[in-house]
């Protein structure tokens, strides 16, 4: 099954600083991978996702995402931290059509920027 | 912004109750689904749709139910709440085209 790993339970940052959420993936195939954000007592929100081509993908809020096939991650990364990055970060990947195209979601990270 | 509407945000019932939680999208998306997440963040799919009439199970055991009997509604009851029952509950929406899901905003159960 298609899955994604997220090893760090919390990253902590400062404000200013650049941030890295790491993400790795176990996949058959060409994988389709996304990150999203969860900020307290909401849904989901899509920040970004890989398909194919570039493998650095830009996407909401200043993020961006590096797709690296000889390493099997999909590290979330931005160069320079807001206060307001703190939030849950789940990394995830599509479903190979078992189950309707369901995205399958790591353990998520909860990252707390500081300022 | 996605346009995906869960209903009640909150609830708070007592054991045994019957509970049905709402979730209608506006964009037209044939699949949709619904994701268990317990209080240790992770998220479980429990139901999934195709489309008008489709409803499968997820990977996740869970003894809700689900119709989808128009494209933009999507329910979820639980016949008879329990303890066990309490976790939020997320609806999603996509088409297979852009692949990426788009969520509500949660419904919170707790069952005391």
């Amino acid at each position: 099954a298609q899955s994604v790993a997220q090893p760090e339970d919390q990253v902590n940052v400062a404000e200013g600083n650049p941030l890295t959420v790491k993400c790795t993936y176990s996949v058959s195939g060409n994988p389709y991978l996304f990150w999203y954000v969860q900020y307290p007592n909401r849904g989901l929100q899509f920040l970004l996702k890989y398909i194919t081509g570039d493998n650095l993908v830009k996407g909401s809020y200043g993020f961006e995402a590096e797709f690296n096939k000889s390493q099997t991650s999909f590290h979330l990364k931005k160069p320079s931290a807001l206060v307001s990055d703190s939030a849950l970060y789940f990394c995830a990947v599509r479903d190979n059509g078992n189950s309707g195209y369901a995205l399958n979601f790591g353990k998520g990270t909860s990252l707390l920027v500081t300022p | 912004e996605a346009d995906i509407y869960q209903t009640p945000r909150y609830l708070v019932i007592g054991t045994g109750k019957k509970i049905t939680l709402e979730c209608s999208q506006t964009m037209g998306h044939d699949k949709m689904y619904w994701y268990q997440q317990d209080p240790g963040m992770e998220l479980h799919l429990i139901h999934y749709s195709y489309g008008v009439n489709s409803t499968e199970k997820g990977d996740l055991s869970s003894e809700s139910t689900v119709s989808r009997i128009r494209t933009e509604h999507f329910p979820l009851t639980l016949e008879s709440a329990r303890p066990s029952h309490t976790s939020q509950y997320l609806c999603a929406s996509s088409t297979r085209n852009t692949g990426e899901l788009f969520f509500g905003e949660g419904s919170r159960l707790t069952v005391l």
